[in-house]
């Protein structure tokens, strides 16, 4: 099994509107959550920090469960923009060390 | 801008060769950087931990005779792929914590390597 396991998608969904992915993490000591974007070719850029009361940065709300040990990204009012690969990536205690999960492709179309 | 910066961007070399990759941290100290791997439509597999002063930590299945690491400042690790072959061939890039920023953790940019 997988250390981190997400759906690979592709996700494809119309301008505006409500997509949200989810992450799933075999190890219970992980203590740090985290999801990241990446565009083709390019480095994976933080997205947000994954927090036990889950969080929200404008149009993006992560939520993390650890009963179930699996994260989500809602994305709402989708943008062209938004298309890309949705990395989640787990941490032990330090976060330093990150363990990444294949990515969920999301294509938003006008 | 970046904070974590790579060098190549790019890199073709005929098998057999060695490839050096660098990433230094701009502006901050980092005892530790990470070294990746992706293949395409693959996710980023940890490769080892490079800690200044002191060997490498490579993880399960990574051959730290092949893939040698050196991090001989606080602000430059070094991947250097020692006998590449096409199937070397990938995405590299390093990542590095910064204790400012709330241990924020920065990217370089990657280095995509094509071994012919």
């Amino acid at each position: 099994r997988k250390e981190v396991e997400q759906d690979p998608g592709p996700f494809n969904v119309p301008e505006g509107a409500t997509v949200a992915f989810n992450c799933t993490y075999s190890n219970s000591a992980s203590q740090s959550f985290f999801w990241y974007r990446q565009d083709c070719r390019k480095e994976p850029k933080l997205l947000m920090s994954v927090y036990s009361s889950g969080n929200e940065d404008g149009r993006f709300t992560a939520q993390l469960n650890r009963a179930s040990q699996y994260i989500s990204l809602l994305i709402r009012d989708s943008k062209l923009s938004d298309s890309a690969t949705y990395l989640c990536a787990v941490a032990l205690t330090g976060g330093n060390k990150l363990v990444f999960g294949a990515g969920t492709i999301l294509r938003v179309k006008s | 801008g970046a904070v974590v910066s790579q060098h190549p961007s790019w890199v073709i070399c005929k098998s057999g060769t060695s490839v050096k990759i660098e990433c230094r941290s701009l502006d901050f100290q980092a005892t530790t950087m990470f070294w990746y791997r992706q293949f395409p439509k693959q996710s980023l597999m940890l490769m080892a931990t490079s800690n200044e002063g002191s060997k490498a930590t490579y993880e399960q299945g990574v051959e730290k005779d092949k893939f040698l690491i050196n991090h001989a400042s606080l602000t430059l690790s070094t991947l250097t792929v020692t006998s590449a072959h096409p199937e070397d061939s990938s995405f590299y890039i390093c990542s590095a914590p910064t204790r400012s920023s709330g241990n924020t953790i920065y990217f370089g940019e990657g280095s995509w390597l094509t071994v012919v």
